[in-house]
């Protein structure tokens, strides 16, 4: 399973970092992308990090200001969003990519077979 | 950018009726790489269907996926009332960069 943290209330152009822990799986084995919610709206994907951190992916609305991490050793995803803006305002879920693997290979597929519960982040003054 | 349109915006059925929801693509989707989940308020969302028409582990057989190309379906055969929800069709092809549609409200009638 996943679970996020670091969500609360902040202030226009100021920062705030999410984190999202995995266990019941090998966590440096999976890709990790990060979606979120607005209120009233349907899902919008944010980042994507690659199971070892080295390939990184941004929506267009978020590239420059938020950076997506993670930690292996502790199990654990990241993102930095920073310059926030009133637009950010949503419930921001982690959710874990999926490995096919057959007798020779495995491949990395991004659909989503693991999902948290999300934070919420609101953006306002 | 793919993006994915679905169709209805809502959808009003009863308990033990059939729900067909539609997602299309605005160009075609490489190797049929179409997931579908179920999303209720204050819940994780649950994957369904993952390459058009496989269903994830643990979920009913009265969801099933169907398509390719750019027109993909999902079916509910019987309604049960654990089943109204948001439904969201997302592809997965040819990058991390990945898409949702904009999602399916299925309520009770």
């Amino acid at each position: 399973q996943v679970v996020e943290s670091g969500g609360g209330v902040v202030q226009p152009g100021r920062s705030l970092r999410l984190s999202c822990g995995g266990s019941g799986f090998t966590f440096s084995f999976y890709g990790m992308h990060w979606v979120r919610q607005a209120p009233g709206k349907g899902l919008e994907w944010v980042a994507f990090v690659s199971y070892d951190g080295s390939s990184k992916y941004y929506a267009d609305s978020v590239n420059g200001r938020f950076t997506i991490t993670r930690d292996n050793s502790l199990n654990t995803l990241f993102l930095h969003m920073s310059s926030l803006r009133a637009e950010d305002t949503a419930v921001y879920f982690c959710a874990k990519a999926v490995r096919e693997c057959t007798k020779t290979d495995c491949y990395a597929r991004n659909y989503l077979d693991s999902w948290g519960q999300g934070t919420l982040v609101t953006v306002s003054s | 950018e793919i993006v994915l349109t679905q169709s209805p915006g809502t959808l009003s059925l009863s308990p033990g009726e059939r729900a067909t929801l539609s997602c299309w693509a605005s160009q075609s989707v490489s190797s049929n790489f179409l997931a579908w989940y179920q999303h209720k308020p204050g819940q994780a969302p649950r994957l369904l269907i993952y390459g058009a028409s496989s269903r994830a582990t643990g979920i009913p057989d009265r969801f099933s996926g169907s398509g390719s190309g750019t027109d993909f379906t999902l079916t509910i055969s019987r309604l049960e009332p654990e089943d109204f929800a948001v439904y969201y069709c997302q592809q997965y092809g040819g990058s991390p960069r990945i898409t949702f549609g904009q999602g399916t409200r299925l309520d009770i009638k």
